[in-house]
């Protein structure tokens, strides 16, 4: 079984100015993968960011960065130069690379982005 | 690529009241899952389809509930005898074969039960 815990319920940040939101994890499977979910106002989910737990290196997206610690099971976002339209419920996700085909979210984490 | 699509938007219904949902995955992707979502909570897995077969069943997913894709392209989401409970919102998602763990959502469904 996954479990994926957002310790942080709600942020903000001010407008172009970088903030890290947190997110811890538990797995038993060797192989998996990790996300970062945006969710806006509009509640389309919208993908931010992949990491796959064999690679060491941390994946980017433009603004979008992880710092993934395997040992740890952490997966925190950066987002750098926030902008208003980062305004969104962030959620963290995980997904087994075998035997089951679920997503597990955490509960989110609602960011403001103050202009 | 048109994305997920669901129908309805929304929905409100009286409790006890069958309510159907629909999804149209991306056209190329062969794997479709529904999620709910209630407010101030990450979505929840419910169910998974590879092509026309259902393949995986949360617990969640009561005797109420149904789901298919009959023909591997579109799915349906059907509740039976609704309860207040079952208010939330209802997502797709769709992914292909060879990237299975990169779902793509829709707008989802919300449901209001009176």
């Amino acid at each position: 079984a996954q479990t994926v815990t957002q310790s942080q319920p709600e942020m903000s940040v001010q407008e172009a100015e970088t903030v890290t939101l947190s997110c811890t994890y538990d797995t038993s499977e060797s192989n998996y993968y990790l996300f970062w979910y945006k969710q806006p106002p509009s509640r389309q989910m919208i993908l931010v960011i992949r990491q796959e737990a064999y690679k060491q290196q941390n994946a980017t997206e433009n603004r979008f960065s992880v710092n993934f610690q395997k040992a740890a099971k952490s997966f925190s976002l950066k987002i750098s130069d926030s902008q208003l339209g980062d305004t969104a419920m962030y959620f963290c996700a995980s997904f087994p690379g075998a035997g089951s085909y679920q997503l597990t979210f955490g509960k989110g984490t609602k960011l403001s982005v103050i202009p | 690529d048109t994305g997920v699509s669901q129908d309805p938007r929304h929905k409100i219904t009286k409790r006890g009241q069958n309510v159907t949902f629909r999804c149209d995955p991306i056209s190329e992707h062969n794997r479709l899952y529904w999620y709910r979502q209630t407010l101030g909570q990450g979505p929840e897995f419910l169910t998974y389809f590879q092509n026309e077969a259902q393949l995986e069943k949360s617990r969640l997913l009561s005797d109420r509930f149904s789901a298919e894709r009959p023909k591997g392209s579109f799915s349906t989401l059907e509740i039976q005898r609704t309860e207040q409970g079952d208010s939330a919102m209802y997502l797709c998602a769709s992914s292909s074969d060879r990237e299975g763990e990169k779902l793509f959502f829709g707008s989802g469904t919300q449901l209001s039960v009176l």
